[in-house]
């Protein structure tokens, strides 16, 4: 079962612009993770949040965290032609074992 | 530091046959999962080893896929025999630690087409 829902599903900007993108979750977690996949390749870590964090940041990346809402947003600034890939929100849940359950993802498409 | 390795890279089959994917994980690393990620979703897990146990299979449909590791380290997956849903990515990754939470590294994956 996929626990989150991203949102949009698709993202079109231009070099430059800001992306955001949203994870909506379910149950409780221990952290919240975002992942990038480029066409064809696996995935790679971005950022980690803990569920005691309300806001983290990595070079261009800003990750914020809702657990109230259970919400969380990844904001991309100054986007690269490079950054076209889709990102997936995970959720490690509350359970003995890491488990990462991945949303759906976005596809974001930057146009120089 | 070498990444996770998979093989092969791609795989076509006809339904019903048999197929088996590789995966070596990052060196030291006690766990291991293999994700099915199908076109336009989000990866699923399918199975989660800490060293040579299984931690969770809930979601690998056991009565045609199965997966081992040996000694540890590498691990296949199987599928026998295989129908046409069956057609994905299979991701597999690795991570160092399971008790404390931390990331995972993946590796490139194996694009199966069922026919």
């Amino acid at each position: 079962s996929q626990q989150g829902e991203e949102d949009p599903q698709a993202l079109s900007i231009q070099e430059g612009e800001n992306a955001t993108m949203n994870c909506s979750y379910k149950t409780s977690i221990n952290n919240l993770q975002w992942y990038r996949q480029n066409s064809g390749r696996g995935l790679v870590h971005l950022i980690l949040i803990r569920s005691n964090e309300r806001e983290k940041h990595s070079g261009r990346l800003r990750v914020t965290l809702d657990t109230s809402k259970k919400s969380s947003s990844l904001l991309i600034t100054a986007s690269r032609a490079a950054d076209t890939a889709s990102y997936f929100c995970a959720t490690d849940e509350n359970t003995g074992f890491q488990k990462l359950v991945f949303g759906t993802g976005t596809r974001l498409l930057v146009s120089p | 530091e070498a990444g996770v390795a998979q093989s092969p890279r791609y795989k076509i089959i006809e339904k019903r046959q048999s197929v088996a994917f590789w995966c070596n994980p990052i060196s030291g690393h006690a766990t291991l999962y293999w994700y099915q990620q199908i076109l336009g979703q989000g990866p699923k897990l399918l199975i989660q080893f800490q060293n040579n146990g299984v931690v969770d299979d809930s979601q690998l449909p056991k009565d045609r896929f199965s997966a081992e590791r040996l000694k540890g380290v590498d691990s296949t997956l199987k599928i026998q025999p295989a129908k046409l849903e069956d057609s994905a990515v299979y991701l597999c990754a690795s991570s160092p630690l399971a008790g404390p939470r931390d990331t995972q590294y993946f590796g490139p994956g194996t694009r199966l087409t069922v026919l």
